[in-house]
């Protein structure tokens, strides 16, 4: 079965500055789709960032970029100049071969502190 | 609608009784997805619609757990003899495409406890 790993349960960081979630997966699949949701307290999943497997350049959306190291199987969210509002569970997700379904880790608690 | 909406937001129900959540998608999309949410771990898929195709019901864990999507629109997920197990929250998604590659749009999700 595939599996998707965060290993920081909770990280901090300062307002303004930059913080790297790690995530790491495993797969058999060649071509595949990872992404990073971020959950507020208001429970709404929100879709930050999308990779595609086949692509070796990064996707980065604005403030969000990622770290796609496909040998390594690893996808870390950089996120710059953070913000208060950045403060979230972030979830690493991949998509899970000849299904619908979106494979998510156990999250990431990220605290801003101003 | 402007966003996936789900009721009720919180629900709090006893054990043994049945419980039923609702979904409603983005209208146009045709796919549909339920999560679950258990406290501290990520989402677990439960089941997949994709207009009037066979929904994928490869993810619900008993049979005690079903879902319908009534005119390929609003989906209603329901949970009979609900045990304290259950307690979660159940987040519905829908999307455009056909293929989760394009990740989803979720709604708000409904709070479950089970006293």
């Amino acid at each position: 079965a595939q599996t998707v790993t965060q290993s920081q349960p909770e990280m901090s960081v300062q307002e303004a500055e930059t913080v790297t979630l790690s995530c790491t997966y495993d797969t058999s699949e060649s071509d595949y789709y990872l992404f990073w949701y971020k959950q507020p307290p208001s429970r709404q999943m929100i879709l930050v960032i999308r990779q595609e497997a086949y692509k070796q350049q990064n996707a980065t959306e604005n403030r969000f970029s990622v770290n796609f190291q496909k040998a390594a199987k690893s996808f870390s969210l950089k996120i710059s100049d953070s913000q208060l509002g950045d403060a979230a569970m972030y979830f690493c997700a991949q998509t899970q071969g000849g299904s619908e379904k979106l494979v998510f880790g156990k999250g990431t608690k990220l605290t801003v502190n101003p | 609608g402007a966003g996936v909406s789900q009721s009720p937001s919180n629900k709090v129900t006893e054990k043994g009784k049945d419980v039923e959540l609702r979904c409603d998608p983005i209208s146009g999309h045709t796919a549909l997805y339920w999560y679950r949410q258990s406290l501290g771990q990520g989402l677990e898929f439960l089941i997949y619609f994709q207009g009037n195709s066979a929904p994928d019901k490869s993810g619900l864990p008993s049979d005690r757990f079903s879902a319908e999507r009534t005119g390929g629109s609003v989906s209603t997920l329901t949970i009979q003899r609900t045990q304290q197990e259950d307690s979660a929250v159940y987040l519905c998604a829908s999307s455009q495409h056909t293929g989760s590659r394009y990740g989803y749009t979720f709604g708000s999700g409904t709070r479950l406890t089970v006293v």
